[in-house]
């Protein structure tokens, strides 16, 4: 069973810094790309980041380019999101999610989220 | 960018009813769309990808159709457990990729 687990939310204050985990099991996750997306209070969802396969690749969305880091260690089978320069309009629930394949479709399995707080 | 625009934000139905929600792209993509489904509290739920295939283990009365910039999700007969909020999403190239609004079924 494919199984997505984040961690690493909190309170942080803006300027600040965070970073978030999403520990996986079930599948062989060096041959999936996977993606961050988020979905701030009582809002849709948004794409935030996601990172092929091999590590190689990755792209962001305009809101977070330059203060987010998107990285891999598929020996620990675990994916990461580096925030800094938080700001109030980053606060929101980060999900994690598993790319259907290699390449860069749709996400077929999602994690259940770890909330980001922004406040002073 | 691609821009992603659901139609209606709120829709009102019974148990029974047939449901379609729209969704809009500002470019053609092709028919690189996927469908989600997420309760309050929850994580979204693949339903549909590529316009119109269904993911394994999603009931048959849910369905997509569409390509170009005109999408629907259609639920045939809504059941109790079908009242959730419904995002349509493109995967056309390399991400940054867009979601609809999102639109909300309630009773």
């Amino acid at each position: 069973e494919v199984q997505l687990v984040e961690s690493g939310g909190g309170l942080v204050q803006p300027g600040g810094s965070l970073r978030l985990s999403c520990a996986t099991s079930g599948f062989t996750f060096s041959t999936y790309a996977m993606h961050w997306v988020r979905q701030a209070p009582g809002k849709g969802l948004e794409y935030v980041s996601g990172i092929s396969g091999n590590g190689g690749s990755t792209y962001y969305a305009d809101s977070v380019k330059g203060r987010f880091t998107i990285s891999r260690d598929n020996s620990e089978k675990t994916l990461f999101l580096q925030m800094g320069s938080l700001r109030v309009e980053d606060m929101a629930v980060y999900h994690c999610a598993r790319d259907f394949s290699s390449g860069w479709y749709y996400f077929d399995h999602w994690g259940q989220g770890t909330l980001v707080t922004v406040s002073p | 960018d691609i821009q992603m625009t659901q139609s209606p934000s709120t829709l009102s139905a019974s148990v029974g009813d047939r449901v379609t929600i729209t969704c809009r792209a500002s470019q053609s993509i092709s028919s690189w769309l996927a469908w989600y489904q997420q309760k309050a509290g929850k994580a979204p739920k693949l339903l549909i990808y590529k316009a119109s295939y269904l993911e394994s283990g999603v009931p048959s009365r849910f369905s997509g159709s569409g390509s170009g910039t005109e999408f629907t999700l259609t639920i045939s007969t809504l059941q109790p457990d079908d009242f959730a909020t419904y995002y349509c999403q493109h995967y056309k190239g390399y991400p940054p990729w867009t979601f609809g609004q999102g639109t909300k079924v309630e009773i």
